[in-house]
């Protein structure tokens, strides 16, 4: 079974700065990762898919890299909506599934 | 406009059913895989259980299966879930969520925004 974990569980950083995140998986998954931001009292709202390519809409200010068992979110300057916990997810073929990161919680500093 | 709206949570004691429901618009449902995320409340997403365009292909994760059936309306659009043997660690807001699948990657990009069940005596 795949295990995704995502580091760290909060980063605190102000507007304006670059925010790294991180998602590690158990086992090689290819570059079928993607990324998802929730708001509070919000649906999620996919980011990335594909470890590195923007959904419809999304800012070029958010990008994802990586492939095999480490992948990057990183969001170059962050603006104050983008204050938010962000998941990772992927894709198991077997058991047949999909799995989600733990989730880091960007926090105003 | 693409859109996902869910019904059917409520509150409901230990052992009970509860049957939900998520209705499609503004594309064609045919097309799509389906799928169904919860949420605890202060915790992660989980996924729960995802269907094929065809409704042929179905998989569960393995804290609901036995317990929970997900199927497909193509006449109303509609993607349902029903949940039997409700414990209390199924609490949750439950997602509908679109798939997309392509060459092996699986990913949901249109989400509703939920339906809450409460198990609780």
């Amino acid at each position: 079974e795949i295990v995704l974990t995502q580091s760290p569980a909060t980063l605190s950083l102000s507007p304006g700065e670059r925010a790294t995140l991180s998602c590690r998986a158990s086992q090689s998954v290819n570059t079928y990762l993607a990324w998802y931001q929730q708001k509070p009292g919000q649906a999620p709202r996919l980011l990335i898919h594909d470890a590195s390519n923007r959904a419809t809409g999304i800012p070029a200010r958010f990008s994802g890299s990586g492939s095999g068992t480490d992948f990057t979110l990183t969001i170059s300057s962050l603006e104050p909506e983008d204050f938010a916990v962000y998941y990772c997810q992927e894709r198991i073929s077997w058991p047949p599934g999909i799995t989600f990161g733990g989730g880091t919680k960007v926090e105003i500093k | 406009q693409v859109h996902l709206v869910e019904s059917g949570g409520g509150l409901v004691k230990p052992g009970g059913s509860l049957r939900l429901s998520c209705a499609a618009s503004g594309f064609t449902f045919n097309d799509y895989y389906m799928s169904w995320i919860r949420q605890a409340p202060g915790k992660g997403l989980e996924w729960v259980s995802y269907i094929s365009s065809s409704g042929l292909t179905i998989y569960y994760a393995d804290s609901v299966k036995g317990r929970f059936t997900i199927s497909r309306d193509s006449a109303r659009n509609s993607l349902d879930l029903q949940i039997n043997s409700l414990r209390a660690e199924d609490t949750a807001l439950y997602y509908c969520a679109r798939v997309r699948t392509v060459a092996g990657s699986y990913y949901m990009d249109v989400w509703g925004n939920g339906t809450t069940v409460t198990v609780s005596s």
